[in-house]
């Protein structure tokens, strides 16, 4: 069965540091995979996505993840963390011919300045 | 309208009564999702419509839960007999694609349900 793990619960850093988000799946063939983001209050909105091609992805927002079949990861990155970050990431997968994304339970990204 | 729409944002009930929340999904759009989200569990998925096509029902957790599409637009999703667990933000999804390759999700913004 197809599952996202997301291994950091909580993570902080300083205003202008670079950032990784982790992001691991379990699935047999190539995933489709995703980057969701979710501000204090508001809907889940698309960071990038990754359905084939080139293993890099950029994204909105100065984001970009690495697809790494051999690690079955898709990490997000961004180089330089602003204030307006903070939120929740959730990573996801989904199936060919399937109805539904997997989601990660989620990282909640903390911004100090 | 412009994004998807959901009623109400929130809802504080008593354990056994029934709740109505309502998604008005993206003009267009043939796929509408009903997910979960309670603390610290990520987002579960309950139902998906596509146009016509019987519901994906897989991920209700109980005969409690039950979600209609009229028209292929507007939803409702039904819980009856309401419990403590059932507390949880539900978000409605829709999507332009469906099939073979998994297309963007636009979300709205919740109905944050609360059951005392």
């Amino acid at each position: 069965a197809q599952s996202v793990t997301q291994p950091d619960i909580h993570i902080t850093v300083s205003e202008g540091a670079s950032l990784e988000l982790r992001c691991n799946y379990s699935y047999g063939a190539t995933p489709y995979l995703f980057w969701y983001v979710q501000s204090p209050g508001q809907g889940l909105q698309l960071l990038l996505k990754y359905f084939s091609g080139d293993t890099l992805v950029q994204g909105i927002k100065g984001f970009e993840a690495e697809f790494k079949r051999s690690q079955s990861s898709f990490n997000l990155r961004k180089p330089s963390v602003h204030w307006s970050d903070a939120a929740e990431y959730f990573c996801a997968v989904g199936v060919g011919g399937a109805n539904n994304l997997f989601f990660g339970t989620g990282t909640r990204l903390t911004v100090i300045p | 309208g412009a994004g998807v729409s959901q009623s109400p944002s929130n809802k504080v009930t008593e354990k056994g009564k029934d709740v109505e929340l309502r998604c008005d999904p993206i003009s267009g759009h043939t796929a509408l999702y009903w997910y979960r989200q309670s603390l610290g569990q990520g987002l579960e998925f309950l139902i998906y419509f596509q146009g016509n096509s019987a519901p994906d029902k897989s991920g209700l957790p109980s005969d409690r839960f039950s979600a209609e599409r009229t028209g292929g637009s507007v939803s409702t999703l039904t819980i009856q007999r309401t419990q403590q667990e059932d507390s949880a933000v539900y978000l409605c999804a829709s999507s332009l694609l469906a099939g073979p390759v998994p297309g963007e999700l636009f979300f709205g913004e919740g109905s944050r349900l609360t059951v005392l």
